[in-house]
């Protein structure tokens, strides 16, 4: 099982659109982070978040996470074909000072946007 | 540049070889992973170094994967007797802060078991 669900798993939009990712899991996590990867290269990252109910804006991308600090939503507004491609959430579970940082990724949102 | 590289970009080897990936982390960063994405998934945890002592590894790492980071500066990833089902990217990151991740990846190491 996945310690951390993306959804949806593709979406395919209109430029001008909107939509949201959706990042769930029932572990806490001290922080989470969301990437943008293009094919054939390593995950960028786009923003972290650490604090429950926390909303940080990027242009035109919305993230929240959860007042629980179980889940995050990314939202994109009026999308644009240059934001195509794989978003990822990545999650560091909250386990008391043994914070190690690694990472639990989600499954990833491959995302299209046509012109 | 002074973010995470990796070397090479891509590898094609013969099933049963050995093939050995480098990762240079950010300077300043004391805490670097390595990472193995599949097509179509998300990136999974293999292993964890703070400066050179490795700390933490994954049922993933079996034992013909070995990692180290010698000087805790650069870190270096072997696979011994390579199988088809090691095709993957490899990914390196580095990160600084003990709290609060940021982790920073390289654009990975593409692996081709032929």
């Amino acid at each position: 099982t996945q310690l951390l669900e993306q959804s949806p798993q593709f979406l395919s939009i209109q430029e001008g659109e909107n939509l949201t990712v959706y990042c769930n899991s029932s572990s806490v996590f001290s922080s989470l982070q969301w990437y943008r990867q293009e094919p054939g290269e390593g995950p960028v990252l786009l923003v972290t978040v650490v604090t429950g109910g926390e909303v940080k804006k990027l242009k035109r991308l919305t993230f929240q996470f959860g007042d629980a600090r179980k889940d995050s939503s990314l939202h994109i507004t009026a999308a644009q074909p240059g934001d195509t491609g794989l978003y990822l959430c990545a999650g560091s579970l909250a386990r008391g000072s043994s914070n190690t940082g690694k990472l639990i990724f989600g499954q990833g949102t491959t995302l299209q946007v046509k012109p | 540049d002074t973010g995470v590289s990796q070397d090479p970009r891509h590898k094609i080897t013969k099933r049963g070889q050995n093939v050995t990936f480098r990762c240079d982390p950010i300077s300043e960063h004391n805490r670097l992973y390595w990472y193995r994405q599949t097509l179509g998934q998300g990136p999974e945890f293999l292993t964890y170094f703070q400066n050179e002592a490795q700390l933490e590894k994954s049922r993933l790492l079996s034992d013909r994967f070995s990692a180290e980071r010698p000087k805790g500066s650069f870190s270096t990833l072997e696979i011994q007797r390579t199988e088809q089902g090691d095709s993957a990217m490899y990914l390196c990151a580095s990160s600084s802060s003990p709290r609060t991740v940021q982790a920073f990846f390289g654009q990975g190491t593409r692996l081709t078991v032929v």
